[in-house]
């Protein structure tokens, strides 16, 4: 049974390129969270998603950032036009949807911005 | 305005020892507790969750919770080298999102 898989695992872009992330949930978890680690800080929540649905985004910057979770593949976060702050740790989290929803980390991507 | 808080450490324990890891949160309808433990350089792993006030125990880890003080904590008994890794309190947000948030997690060393 496949955990969350997370790609790539490491990711390197110059400043004003894109970067997408790839998270595919654990078979059976509708429910997929994007969140970010920067350098010696907490996990911060950014973006809670189901099949085609954003739930909540809150975490999300207002700019640059996106994110999707289509009805087929994995879910996307995507970040536009890069620049040095977005260097960090991006995990996805997936979980079943139900009461005492726990949630289950991918191995990250690591995302330096050159 | 922080939400979850824990001491950052580093905590010191000798191999053996008992390891307490303290968490408070701000939020009073927080329903959900969770503890994560993450090695250097590598992704949450969920070691504990809890709901309801008292104590829960798995093997060497026992969570306890209290909602009237708003305080989780962790306590591993027989504490080993291979427990060394920071330890992160989670608590999940009222409003229907499930997000999880995180304090910025205690350092702890187990010292042979």
């Amino acid at each position: 049974n496949a955990g969350v898989m997370q790609n790539p695992r490491h990711l390197v872009r110059r400043r004003g390129q894109e970067a997408r992330l790839r998270c595919s949930p654990m078979k059976g978890h509708s429910h997929v969270y994007w969140y970010r680690q920067l350098p010696e800080e907490g996990l911060k929540f950014m973006v809670y998603l189901q099949k085609e649905n954003i739930i909540d985004e809150s975490g999300m910057p207002k700019e640059r950032f996106s994110a999707e979770f289509p009805k087929e593949g994995p879910s996307i976060l995507r970040i536009q036009q890069v620049v040095r702050g977005d260097s960090a740790a991006y995990f996805c989290a997936s979980s079943p949807g139900l009461a005492k929803n726990i949630q289950y980390f991918g191995a990250g991507t690591r995302l330096s911005v050159l | 305005q922080k939400e979850v808080e824990q001491n950052s450490g580093p905590l010191s324990v000798p191999e053996g020892a008992i390891a307490s890891l303290n968490c408070t949160y701000s939020d009073r309808v927080s329903q959900s507790f969770f503890w994560y433990r993450q090695y250097s350089g590598k992704s949450p792993e969920l070691i504990m969750s809890i709901y309801s006030n008292g104590d829960k125990e798995d093997g060497r880890f026992t969570a306890q919770l209290n909602k009237a003080s708003q305080y989780v904590s962790l306590l591993i008994r027989d504490s080993q080298p291979s427990d060394s890794a920071t330890y992160l309190c989670a608590v999940q947000a009222q409003g229907g999102s499930e997000k999880l948030v995180f304090g910025k997690g205690t350092k702890l060393t187990v010292n042979p």
